[in-house]
């Protein structure tokens, strides 16, 4: 069974950069068909999809986010990490790591995020 | 960006009975293109259903989807105590990936 775990600090500083990991278990996160993606959940409201990225570093963003976001990849560690620059009190959230996956239905391609982290809140104050 | 609006926003029922939400889009697209997620307090969301009708692994068939175009309903058939939770539909057919509100299922 895959886990996913994040980690990082919980208060970050307006206009500092929020930075955080997620360490994948129980697989490889050099498994085709998968990438591993960042969700936020502002509080007491939806969710907000950030980005993924491949485990060979392509990425792919936000548009709403992307001028301050970046996404790394660690293979030989079985992580990966986010980091969101300039952050207001609108970055306020929960965030959670998730496995982006490729399946099918009626051999008809789809996508879906099947594993979750348990989520890290994070809150930007001074 | 497509939109995808919940309904009710809070839905009030008793074990036993049949909860249908519903998930319009502001776009049509396919229903390959939607996912179902269930959240309880204090966890974070879990796949229920994918590919707008698919059951997600440790769902029972008491839970269902359906739809295409621009609406897509989740059926529970017969309500039980673990069910109560908030219900949110996620679309993909376009860039940003988008839940909607959610809709809340309460006793």
């Amino acid at each position: 069974q895959v886990q996913l775990q994040e980690s990082g600090p919980g208060l970050v500083k307006p206009s500092q950069t929020l930075s955080l990991s997620c360490t994948v278990s129980g697989g490889s996160i050099r498994s085709d068909g998968y990438s591993w993606s960042w969700i936020r959940q502002h509080p007491e409201k939806g969710l907000e999809w950030i980005g993924y990225i491949f485990h060979t570093g392509t990425t792919f963003y936000n548009p709403s986010l992307k001028s301050r976001l970046s996404m790394s990849v660690d293979t030989s560690n079985n992580q990966f990490s986010l980091k969101l620059s300039s952050v207001t009190a609108a970055d306020t959230a929960i965030y959670y790591c998730a496995r982006w996956t490729k399946g099918s239905v009626r051999e008809i391609i789809t996508f879906y995020f099947d594993f979750w982290g348990q989520g890290i809140p994070v809150t930007v104050s001074s | 960006e497509v939109v995808l609006t919940q309904s009710p926003g809070t839905l009030s029922l008793s074990p036993g009975e049949r909860a249908t939400l519903s998930c319009r889009a502001s776009q049509s697209f396919a229903g390959t293109y939607l996912a179902w997620y269930q959240q309880k307090p204090g966890q974070a969301p879990r796949l229920l259903i994918y590919g707008a009708s698919s059951r997600a692994t440790g769902f029972p068939d008491r839970f269902s989807g359906s739809g295409s175009g621009r609406d897509f309903t989740l059926t529970i058939s017969r309500l039980e105590p673990e069910d109560f939770a908030v219900y949110y539909c996620q679309q993909y057919s376009s860039a940003p990936y988008t839940f909607g509100q959610g809709t809340k299922l309460e006793n």
